[in-house]
């Protein structure tokens, strides 16, 4: 049962352009969301994050959107820039739960 | 202040050993978790521990998997009579005693069975 979906295994985007990554969740719960970006051989660095009592977080270049009717969330990255090649993970958690439950990921490709 | 250390980075193991991978969490961090990566997935929640507690082992698999985190000395995840399919990147994270926070990682072991 996939709670946290990232249903783009894969995304190439152009130097400077935006980058949208999205993610879609099942649990109703889920109270709190996160981004993690993931170098190959490294652990997952933490990004960003949402309260569902928000519907747009921002730091800098990544905004993340969140949509609870639709119960998706997605992150903008913009401007582009080629440091930012890695995968993606989307996370969601709620209070009393403390784990998070990740998404499989997007690899996320900038292309100079 | 160190972040989440992880020890061994790469681990190889015949099957039928035993399997140890130590977690010390970042310095104030009282919750540590534990991650599996497979190849080509997600990371999958295992066990979640604070000092001395297994607060949730929902994601553990019921034979021959345990973790621990003791009063003193790292978190340890134990994985005896290793197999095949055991070999993925474990990845151990620590979060404060707080409610949404995020977890930091570690840079993870590489277990792999041959």
């Amino acid at each position: 049962d996939q709670q946290v979906k990232q249903n783009s295994p894969s995304l190439s985007v152009q130097e400077g352009r935006i980058s949208i990554l999205n993610c879609d969740y099942t649990n109703s719960m889920f109270d709190y969301f996160l981004w993690y970006k993931k170098y190959p051989a490294e652990g997952p660095t933490f990004l960003i994050s949402i309260s569902s009592i928000k519907d747009k977080n921002e730091d800098g270049r990544f905004t993340v959107f969140l949509n609870k009717s639709a119960k998706h969330l997605s992150l903008h990255i913009v401007p582009s820039q080629p440091g930012d090649s890695a995968v993606y993970f989307c996370a969601a958690t709620y209070l009393g739960n403390e784990k998070l439950t990740f998404g499989t990921g997007t690899r996320l490709t900038i292309i100079p | 202040n160190a972040g989440v250390m992880q020890n061994p980075r790469h681990l190889v193991r015949r099957r039928g050993q035993e399997a140890r991978l130590r977690c010390s969490p970042m310095k104030g961090h009282s919750h540590v978790y534990w991650y599996r990566q497979l190849p080509e997935e997600g990371l999958k929640f295992m066990v979640y521990l604070q000092k001395e507690n297994i607060i949730d082992e929902s994601g553990m698999p019921k034979e021959r998997f345990s973790a621990e985190f003791p009063k003193e000395g790292p978190s340890i995840l134990r994985i005896q009579q290793v197999v095949r399919g055991d070999s993925a990147a474990y990845f151990c994270a620590s979060s404060p005693p707080a409610a949404n926070t995020e977890a930091f990682f570690g840079q993870g072991t590489r277990l792999t069975v041959v």
